[in-house]
């Protein structure tokens, strides 16, 4: 099984709604990251969390980790076309060392 | 953009034959690494490097080797092609004092 866990794999919403995809971790997280990824290219980073209650937003995509759960949730406020791809949750499970572990990907379409 | 450049951007090949990819970087960061992304496991770590002549295995290392003989170029090698290395490659950096990597645009390699 994945150390990392995202859930949906996959998303289906149309322009305007709000959506929220969630990355659950098996160990303890030292640092949880979101990337996006448009279909044949590399990843970009949206947003780093540290620290148990961090919230964190960019543009309208707001995440936020619970440390307890080892948890984190990223929401889509108002969804529009350009939100469209795979959403990838990275975290440093053995602490500070750099080595990212990554969930599978979500797949988000985005309807108009 | 952070002068991440992969070369070749797509390769096909047979199996059975070596074959090298190379990650190109124009900002002399210590840190590169080297993942490749499937269908339902993300992306997952293979080789990484310190610096020059400095590396370490990822999670999935057998059947690859890396070398960093100069600090701007991190070449992946498969000394003997697979059908199951069939991938998707994206070389990383991380950029000291920063809070994430940053990845280059991608390799697809389909071995026949």
């Amino acid at each position: 099984s994945q150390e990392l866990e995202q859930s949906p794999q996959s998303l289906i919403v149309q322009e305007g709604k709000n959506l929220t995809i969630n990355c659950t971790s098996s160990k303890t997280l030292y640092g949880l990251y979101w990337y996006k990824q448009k279909y044949g290219e590399g990843l970009i980073f949206l947003m780093m969390l540290q620290k148990g209650g961090e919230e964190k937003s960019h543009e309208k995509i707001t995440a936020k980790l619970d440390e307890k759960k080892q948890q984190s949730s990223l929401h889509i406020t108002a969804s529009q076309p350009s939100h469209a791809g795979i959403y990838l949750c990275g975290a440093d499970l053995r602490g500070n060392t750099g080595k990212l572990i990554f969930g599978q990907g979500t797949t988000l379409q985005v309807k108009p | 953009d952070a002068g991440i450049t992969q070369s070749p951007r797509h390769k096909v090949t047979e199996t059975g034959t070596p074959v090298t990819l190379r990650c190109h970087q124009t900002e002399n960061h210590r840190y590169m690494y080297w993942y490749r992304q499937d269908p339902g496991h993300g992306l997952r770590l293979i080789h990484y490097s310190y610096g020059v002549k400095d590396t370490d295995k990822g999670e999935v290392s057998d059947g690859y080797s890396v070398s960093r003989s100069k600090t701007e170029d991190f070449l992946l090698t498969l000394e003997s092609a697979t059908s199951s290395q069939t991938s998707v490659y994206f070389c990383a950096i991380h950029p000291d004092g920063t809070e994430t990597q940053y990845f280059g645009p991608g390799t697809r390699l389909l071995v026949l």
